[in-house]
């Protein structure tokens, strides 16, 4: 089956540590996101990436890193630098361009830290 | 600035009867489309349906309608025949304008802070 895979589910570190999140796709898509959601409150694109090898900051893009050196692979990793990480984060892609393309999700990692 | 709300945090339905969902959006952009996403307790984000900006007919998908009035800027969701698997949070999201880096428009999607439904029995 096609899907988005998000690993792990669940994460916890420590306040400091570097943590990157995985986000795999097999639907062939050209685009891929990343969202942030906090409790009470709607997705935040934080990066998002058209084709390989090229991605564009989103709305709150300050302590967090990608790459996207293969079509089905975006990982995030969220720095130290990012002064609140703890939160649920969910990747998406989307076939490319066009305004009728729905975004398709992965499951989420919550991510804690302490 | 592009922006999408949803003014209920929470709504009530019994079973099978039907519910309507608000949202409204601000932009000055002529092309845009708008999306209703279903987030069940698992977290993971369901597409439920499409309305482009120059659709002259609402979207409806199902038991999923989507009432949309162009002129007061607004893109409600309409439930039918509620159902126990129907409760969640409800997204609405605008596609925003503007031209990606390669050319063509730009995926980025504006989300509201939802409306958490609950289907009583």
């Amino acid at each position: 089956d096609g899907g988005i895979t998000q690993s792990p589910k669940y994460l916890f570190r420590k306040e400091g540590q570097n943590v990157t999140l995985s986000c795999e796709q097999n639907l062939n898509h050209d685009a891929m996101y990343w969202y942030r959601q906090d409790p009470g409150q709607g997705l935040r694109l934080i990066y998002y990436s058209q084709i390989v090898n090229d991605f564009q900051k989103g709305d709150i893009a300050e302590g967090y890193s990608v790459s996207r050196e293969k079509k089905e692979s975006f990982p995030l990793t969220v720095t130290s630098a990012q002064k609140n990480p703890t939160a649920f984060y969910l990747c998406a892609s989307s076939e490319g361009e066009g305004y009728s393309t729905e975004q398709y999700f992965g499951p989420g990692t919550r991510l804690t830290v302490t | 600035a592009q922006k999408i709300t949803q003014t209920q945090p929470g709504m009530f339905v019994q079973e099978k009867e039907a519910v309507t969902l608000d949202c409204t959006y601000d932009t000055s952009d002529p092309s845009y489309g708008l999306f209703w996403y279903k987030q069940p307790s698992s977290g993971e984000m369901i597409f439920l349906i499409y309305q482009g900006s120059y659709d002259q007919q609402n979207a409806t998908e199902g038991r999923y309608s989507l009432n949309f009035q162009k002129a007061r800027k607004s893109a409600n969701l309409v439930i039918s025949a509620s159902q126990l698997g129907d409760s969640a949070m409800y997204f609405c999201a605008m596609r925003e304008g503007g031209t990606a880096p390669y050319g063509g428009a730009t995926n980025k999607l504006i989300f509201g802070t939802g409306t958490l439904l609950a289907v009583q029995p």
